[in-house]
């Protein structure tokens, strides 16, 4: 059974800085990865997906990467600001089977001024 | 890209109760997925809905509990019955567009069980 964790649980930083937020898989036969950002009591806004056979994909100051030898992804975030404040998940999604996606527990962030 | 919508985004329920979900979708789609979030928790999947055929359930969720209706590719509604305290999370409805492998989410009904 697939598991996802993801570390840290919770981060404060003060504005301005890159961050690293990672997650860790357990089965690395899987179909994509996906990044999600959630603010409080809100639904979940699709940020990167990252197919099973792409290294990265970036949008804007992020940039997402996958290894999938070693189970683990990663979000860079270039030059934080308050507006980053959210919950950051990510959900695996494996080959065959159902294809419903794994979510971890999600890192919260709180970028302040 | 897909752009869902939930109906209603909150409310406050009496035990013993029961609450129909609106998810509304704009475009037509395959698969169509319930979610639940409890406070300080990841996402749990309660079924997934597909349009013409009964919903499929994940392990430690019932149709008495949580039936589910699927008119057509646009459209559908989650209800939890006879609600208890422990029913107190947000509901959130997702879809997987057709061609696309990403996963989209409606904005959640947040839902409090007196």
């Amino acid at each position: 059974k697939q598991e996802v964790t993801q570390i840290p649980a919770a981060l404060s930083v003060p504005e301005g800085e890159n961050l690293v937020l990672n997650c860790s898989f357990t089965d690395s036969a899987i179909y994509n990865l996906q990044w999600f950002r959630q603010d409080p009591g809100k639904g979940l806004t699709s940020l990167l997906l990252i197919q099973s056979s792409q290294r990265e994909q970036t949008s804007g100051r992020l940039n997402a990467s996958l290894d999938k030898s070693s189970g683990r992804s990663t979000l860079y975030i270039a030059a934080s600001q308050p507006g980053d404040s959210a919950t950051y998940l990510c959900a695996v999604k494996p080959i065959g089977g159902s294809y419903i996606p794994t979510f971890g527990r999600g890192t919260s962030l709180i970028v302040h001024p | 890209s897909a752009v869902i919508s939930q109906k209603p985004s909150r409310d406050i329920c009496q035990r013993g109760t029961s609450l129909t979900i609106q998810c509304q979708v704009d475009s037509q789609v395959t698969m169509m997925f319930w979610y639940r979030q409890q406070p300080g928790q990841s996402l749990t999947l309660i079924a997934t809905a597909n349009q013409g055929s009964e919903a499929t359930y994940e392990s430690g969720f019932v149709i008495d509990k949580f039936p589910i209706s699927r008119p057509n590719l646009t459209f559908s509604t989650l209800t939890v019955s006879n609600m208890s305290p422990e029913d107190s999370s947000i509901y959130l409805c997702s879809v997987e567009t057709s061609g696309s492998d990403e996963q989209f989410f409606g904005p959640g009904t947040r839902l409090t069980v007196l």
